[in-house]
């Protein structure tokens, strides 16, 4: 089945790290993917991962895979207040048709306070 | 500067109306995507095309239609048969239908009375 699921909330201090956290049930996921959403705004890509990694870095962005336990998390060094904002996690299934399909999780809101 | 644009940002409807929601990109890419977001979800699959002249359903395609008469545009037609057609809708694209990452277009937020 095609199921992603994050938790729907984060808070931090500015400064701190964050650590966002998915976790997907396809386990023939090709890629997973990292988008940020500002309010009223589209979804900017942030990062992606290969299956066949574990770990990607990306200046503040660390997005770790365990594809055992189906598990990815992003986290972001010294947030600021500027990544305020709702972070989508997705699968990337391929079925017999060729086409790629997302599957996106329900979103994490993370709040950065001062 | 390529990318992709959704026109209107707001639009509001009476109950029984179509309304058709554009989508265009200048990125040359032949993939375009129709979702749909509520909130405290994730995005939905409403339609896709992998080319030009073809499309197909997503997992939530009742009440909707699409065309792609032309590459750079995906427009979405959402029908008076669509029974929450309330909804932020977003569209986007990417070089081919298989295996590579989708640009995603600022949205319309759609409101029906």
């Amino acid at each position: 089945g095609e199921d992603v699921e994050q938790s729907l909330f984060l808070s931090v201090r500015e400064g701190d790290s964050s650590v966002i956290n998915c976790t997907y049930t396809d386990s023939s996921s090709t890629y997973l993917y990292w988008y940020k959403q500002e309010p009223g705004a589209g979804l900017q890509l942030l990062t992606y991962i290969f299956s066949n990694m574990d770990m990607k870095q990306d200046q503040r962005l660390t997005v770790l895979l365990n594809k055992k336990d189906k598990h990815l998390s992003l986290r972001i060094a010294d947030t600021q207040t500027g990544d305020s904002a709702i972070y989508f996690c997705a699968e990337s299934i391929i079925p017999d048709t060729g086409f790629q399909k997302l599957v996106f999780g329900t979103g994490t809101r993370l709040l950065v306070s001062p | 500067d390529g990318g992709i644009t959704q026109s209107p940002k707001y639009l509001f409807r009476k109950e029984g109306q179509n309304v058709t929601l554009s989508c265009e990109q200048n990125l040359n890419h032949d993939a375009m995507y129709w979702y749909r977001q509520d909130p405290g979800q994730g995005l939905r699959l409403i339609y896709y095309s992998q080319i030009v002249n073809d499309f197909q359903k997503g997992d939530i395609a009742e009440g909707y239609s699409v065309s792609r008469e032309k590459k750079e545009s995906f427009p979405l037609t959402v029908t008076s048969a669509q029974k929450n057609p309330t909804a932020f809708y977003l569209c986007a694209s990417s070089i081919a239908a298989s295996n590579y990452e989708q640009y995603f277009g600022p949205g319309t937020r759609l409101t029906v009375t």
